[in-house]
């Protein structure tokens, strides 16, 4: 596997369904983000984790839970989800440079299309 | 507050014809970075350029060129003899020097025909 993977491509979960997506990255990265991209709206950024602790929340919904188990590895789980967060969800990762306290480019997934009923 | 306007949410061309796509943006900070990517219907963002507020140099790349103009804060990307493959979402986006948020614009949409 090359660059940035996301599994499940496609989910259909109902309200009341549990489910995680997962993503990982294959760049040698150590910050990894999440983002969600809505018909017709921006990609909103959702959260932001660097060395593997979290530096972003972007003011989501707590039905939307992220883990960072290592650096590879992202995943959002989800739980009582509503139709309007039907979406595709983007991961990226990019390379956080200690010395200098910047980011360089974000390198993202395919995304994981998202059908909440 | 930073702000990324993409005014052109649709472009439709015929191939081999030359399209420029806008990108104007607002941010207080005075080092920045600013960034282009492609979005084709399989849905990954695809990195094309990062560009340093203090470098204005333009820059080609193949049928790829860019246009950095700080006085009047623009970024615009131009695609030279436009191919069917370059039809896709392309998003500018801005990010302060030492924070970890890209905010994006909302995308233009290029369409080329045959």
């Amino acid at each position: 596997e090359t660059g940035v993977t996301q599994t499940p491509r496609h989910l259909v979960m109902g309200m009341t369904n549990k489910k995680s997506l997962k993503c990982e990255q294959h760049l040698g990265h150590n910050a990894m983000y999440w983002y969600k991209q809505s018909a017709k709206k921006p990609l909103e950024l959702m959260f932001v984790y660097s060395l593997e602790e979290r530096v972003e929340n972007n003011s989501v919904p707590s039905r939307f839970s992220p883990e960072c188990p290592n650096s590879s590895h992202l995943f959002l789980h989800l739980h009582t989800l509503q139709p309007e967060d039907s979406a595709l969800y983007l991961c990226a990762s990019t390379q956080f440079l200690q010395g200098t306290g910047s980011y360089n480019e974000q390198f993202f997934g395919p995304g994981t299309r998202l059908t909440v009923l | 507050a930073q702000k990324v306007t993409q005014a052109q949410t649709e472009i439709s061309v015929v191939e081999k014809e030359d399209v420029t796509l806008d990108c104007v943006y607002e941010t207080r900070d005075t080092t920045y970075y600013l960034f282009w990517y492609k979005q084709p219907p399989s849905g990954e963002l695809v990195f094309l350029i990062r560009r340093n507020s203090f470098d204005e140099q333009n820059e080609i790349s193949g049928r790829y060129s860019w246009n950095f103009q700080k006085s009047t804060s623009s970024f615009n990307f131009t695609i030279t003899a436009s191919q069917v493959v370059d039809s896709a979402v392309y998003f500018c986006a801005l990010r302060e020097t030492s924070g970890s948020r890209l905010t994006f614009g909302e995308g233009t949409q290029l369409t080329v025909n045959p």
